[in-house]
């Protein structure tokens, strides 16, 4: 059992394209993340949604827009794609509000812009 | 700013050869502070959470412990299968429950 899965695992794309990485989460989570990760392995959180409502949007470029039909699914989208989006991203899901929460992460996406 | 720095950034032990990999944080207030596993290719696989200084958690060979400044996690006679990046992350009060901040890594190669 998946408890949170990616599509697709790899994305090779060239410039200027459109593409869409989707996220299902199976844990009954109410809260998921996009994170990208880096060549040096920085991981960095883009955006979080609870409840399918955005909560955390940090300073990602517009060209990005995060999509979540329900509690369990949360899609990113990303416009007119450049070299710098290369990187892996990972979806994240958590459980409850106000206090720590450990987040479990899916397999990742790695997204490759020639 | 809050921040996480981590280090060494790459650790070689042999097998048996304890060692401890280290997190400092600045943040306003903590909600959390994880550490996290990560393999090669896959996403990060959760270790610990701890939330308030002088806690400690233990699983298998790893031990972490957790001052107001840093944290370590403590590898005891570690094995091959030990080698990963481990990440060390804080979820800051001042951000609501939502926003977690990364450390860059330790990479860890244990040698057989």
């Amino acid at each position: 059992d998946t408890a949170v899965s990616q599509t697709p695992k790899y994305l090779v794309t060239q410039m200027g394209n459109d593409k869409s990485i989707k996220c299902e989460q199976n844990l009954g989570h109410d809260t998921m993340y996009w994170y990208k990760q880096d060549s040096k392995k920085f991981l960095k959180i883009m955006f979080s949604y609870n409840n399918k409502e955005l909560i955390i949007n940090e300073t990602v470029p517009n060209r990005f827009s995060p999509k979540s039909p329900d509690k369990a699914h949360l899609n990113l989208h990303i416009n007119s794609l450049e070299l710098g989006d290369s990187a892996v991203y990972f979806c994240a899901s958590s459980q409850g509000s106000g206090g720590a929460r450990e987040q479990f992460f899916g397999p990742g996406t790695r997204l490759t812009v020639l | 700013e809050d921040q996480v720095t981590q280090s060494p950034e790459a650790l070689r032990l042999q097998e048996g050869e304890s060692s401890s990999l280290n997190c400092s944080y600045t943040v306003s207030g903590l909600r959390g502070l994880f550490w996290y596993r990560q393999d090669p290719g896959k996403g990060p696989e959760f270790l610990f959470t701890l939330y308030s200084a002088g806690e400690e958690k233990e699983k298998e060979r790893l031990k972490a412990t957790l001052t107001k400044k840093e944290s370590f996690l403590h590898i005891t006679a570690p094995k091959p299968e030990d080698s990963a990046t481990y990440l060390c992350a804080v979820q800051p009060t001042t951000s609501g429950t939502y926003k977690y901040i990364f450390g860059t890594g330790t990479r860890l190669k244990v040698l057989a």
